[in-house]
């Protein structure tokens, strides 16, 4: 059973401040892993997809990487501002049949100006 | 072009009660999941619809039930409702049957139980 743990749970950074979210899953056999962003009482906004043979993606000052062998991805935040202050998931889709995302419970992140 | 919508955005129901929640993916997107979202389960993947036909469910009881129209539309059917099912419930649109496909998320429907 695919399981995906998010460390650190909350993060309280200074703006400015360059940082990293963690992302661990246990089953290598995945299609892709996807990260998230959740405002309080929100949906979920797609920030990176990152497919199983790929190493990286970017967007703006988000970056984020996948070691599939490991079983881990990192969000990568550059010059951290409040208004990146939600709640980040991470979610991966497991290699069975259909669309499925396992998510982690996320990493609180507030930003302070 | 418009995102996932999906209505109504709130509801309040009391024990027992049921309901349906309805899901507009993206026009062109084909494929429709449902997840439960509660402080302390998190996400939860309920099932996925493709061409009216659910191709995946997660471990919900069976009073959890949805279904798919011919336009992609989806809706979700609680009956019985308990407290536990007290919840946010977010449905998510891709494009295609290929699993490699990006997921976007509505707003959720926030259901409280009474």
């Amino acid at each position: 059973k695919q399981e995906v743990t998010q460390i650190p749970a909350a993060l309280s950074v200074p703006e400015g401040e360059n940082l990293v979210l963690n992302c661990s899953f246990t089953d290598s056999a995945i299609y892709n892993l996807q990260w998230f962003r959740q405002d309080p009482g929100k949906g979920l906004t797609s920030l990176l997809l990152i497919q199983s043979s790929q190493r990286e993606q970017t967007s703006g000052r988000l970056n984020a990487s996948l070691d599939k062998s490991s079983g881990r991805s990192t969000l990568y935040i550059a010059a951290s501002q409040p208004g990146d202050s939600a709640t980040y998931l991470c979610a991966v889709t497991p290699m069975e049949y259909g669309n499925k995302l396992v998510f982690g419970a996320g990493t609180i992140l507030r930003v302070k100006s | 072009k418009a995102g996932v919508t999906q209505t109504p955005r709130y509801l309040i129901k009391t024990r027992g009660q049921q309901v349906t929640l309805s899901c507009s993916p993206i026009s062109g997107h084909r494929s429709v999941s449902w997840y439960q979202q509660t402080p302390g389960q998190g996400l939860q993947f309920l099932f996925e619809y493709f061409s009216e036909t659910q191709r995946n469910k997660g471990n919900f009881p069976g009073r959890f039930s949805g279904r798919q129209f011919s336009n992609s539309r989806s809706e979700m059917n609680v009956s019985t409702l308990e407290l536990g099912d007290s919840a946010l419930y977010l449905c998510a649109s891709s494009k295609e049957q290929s699993s490699y496909n990006e997921q976007f998320f509505g707003p959720g429907t926030r259901l409280t139980v009474l």
